[in-house]
């Protein structure tokens, strides 16, 4: 079976910095993903993370440490359009399946 | 530019009623899938489908069933619909193992 973790919650200021944390247990690794969803609409790809380190892009990096089974993702110079929920997800090439984390919503403040 | 559409946005079914959800793809996409989302549990694959007339459980499909006919459409069929079915459905699409395009969901709520 397969277990990710991440916060439920995060609340942040406009301008700083938030990191949400992934944690993962699976009998399968082939990569994660990392999309964002705004309230009512659909999900959005991010980032996906293969091997392990940082990956930046723009204000947003996304880092993976496959032996410890862990992720976060960084959002930096936050902005109000920030305010979202983050679905970190783990890829298994056998079934070729995607399975998501509970989402973490994220609530930038002025 | 992707795109994944879906028949409804919100959808109102009573108990017992069958009920089909419709997504289409238009990216020429192999892999297509249905989920569901509930506050707290994340989104939740029902079934996948590979290939026209193939299709994969995957890690809640009782009570649901699915239909592709053609590489663009996958249906997501509720036999009998039930108040415990009341949900987001969304849908998405890829091209083999690689990034899941999804479209802008249908709330359905069975009373």
């Amino acid at each position: 079976g397969q277990n990710i973790d991440q916060p439920t919650e995060m609340t942040a200021t406009e301008g700083a910095i938030v990191q949400i944390n992934c944690t993962y247990q699976t009998s399968g690794f082939n990569g994660l993903f990392w999309y964002q969803q705004h309230a009512g609409e659909a999900p959005t790809f991010l980032s996906y993370n293969v091997l392990d380190g940082l990956e930046e892009k723009g204000r947003f990096s996304s880092f993976l440490s496959r032996s410890k089974g862990y992720s976060y993702l960084l959002l930096k110079e936050l902005q109000m359009k920030d305010s979202a929920s983050y679905l970190c997800a783990v890829y298994k090439a056998a079934g070729n399946k995607l399975t998501f984390g509970g989402g973490t919503r994220v609530l930038v403040k002025p | 530019d992707v795109k994944v559409t879906q028949s409804s946005r919100y959808l109102v079914k009573r108990t017992g009623e069958k009920v089909f959800l419709e997504c289409v793809q238009d990216m020429d996409h192999e892999n297509m899938f249905w989920y569901r989302q509930d506050p707290g549990l994340g989104l939740r694959l029902i079934y996948f489908s590979y290939d026209v007339k193939m299709k994969e459980k995957g890690d809640i499909p009782e009570g649901y069933s699915v239909s592709r006919e053609k590489k663009e459409r996958f249906s997501l069929i509720l036999e009998s619909a039930s108040t415990n079915q009341t949900s987001m459905y969304l849908c998405a699409s890829s091209f083999g193992p690689d990034t899941q395009y999804f479209g802008p969901g249908t709330r359905l709520t069975v009373l």
